[in-house]
């Protein structure tokens, strides 16, 4: 079974530049996460999608991240525009359903700010 | 304020001795505890979880333990293997209020020294 995969891996950019994140989740997972972990921190939830609707989005900054899922497959997380801060790895993780407890995740991608 | 805490940012154990890791929280409300592993370069991986109405939960070399008048956990592996070497993330599951997300903690890095 094919794992949740992402791209790209790596991506650096300057301050004000945008960036986009693609996602693929496991076959059959209805719920996807996004997730942002700084250097030093554990994972921190931007925003969560089942299906293609979003069930929470309380923690995404909506003045400059913006999130979809169209077809409830895929997703894609975008920053427009990049500042220093948003430097982290972006990790997406699926699951069968929103209330299981159990999250797969995918390699993340490494974003540098500059 | 930081619900899930691991206040140990890094551990060193011997091959084949026992490694104990520990996480605190701070809502009672918390349903799941889940311990992830991460190797770098790479996206957490679920290692094994504990219901909150239980005390004790053992997978192979890995055992979590719950405490909660002590809003307590330990992760104990037995023995300690140098595959083991990784960074583990403490995590809780809250689904109450439908909210259904997991809370990090900021990981414990083990290493396991042959």
């Amino acid at each position: 079974e094919a794992g949740v995969a992402q791209s790209p891996r790596y991506k650096i950019i300057e301050k004000r530049q945008s960036v986009a994140f693609w996602c693929n989740p496991i076959s059959g997972h209805a719920t996807l996460y996004w997730y942002q972990q700084i250097l030093g921190q554990g994972p921190k939830l931007l925003i969560q999608f089942q299906n293609n609707g979003v069930v929470d989005d309380s923690q995404l900054p909506k003045d400059r991240f913006s999130a979809e899922r169209l077809k409830g497959v895929d997703s894609t997380l975008k920053i427009q525009p990049a500042k220093l801060e948003d430097s982290a790895v972006y990790l997406c993780a699926s699951s069968l359903v929103f209330s299981i407890h159990e999250q797969y995740f995918g390699p993340g991608t490494r974003l540098t700010v500059t | 304020d930081q619900q899930v805490k691991q206040n140990s940012p890094s551990l060193s154990v011997q091959e084949g001795r026992i490694s104990i890791l520990n996480c605190d929280y701070t809502n009672s409300m918390f349903d799941y505890f889940l311990w992830y592993k991460k190797y770098p370069a790479e996206g957490p991986t679920f290692l094994i979880s504990i219901s909150s109405i239980k005390d004790k939960n053992e997978d192979g070399r890995f055992t979590v333990f719950l405490n909660k008048s002590a809003k307590h956990l330990s992760l104990h592996i037995v023995p300690s293997q140098p595959g083991d070497s990784a960074v583990y993330f403490c995590a809780a599951w809250d689904s109450g209020a439908g909210s259904y997300q997991l809370t990090f903690g900021k990981g414990t890095k083990l290493s396991v020294i042959p």
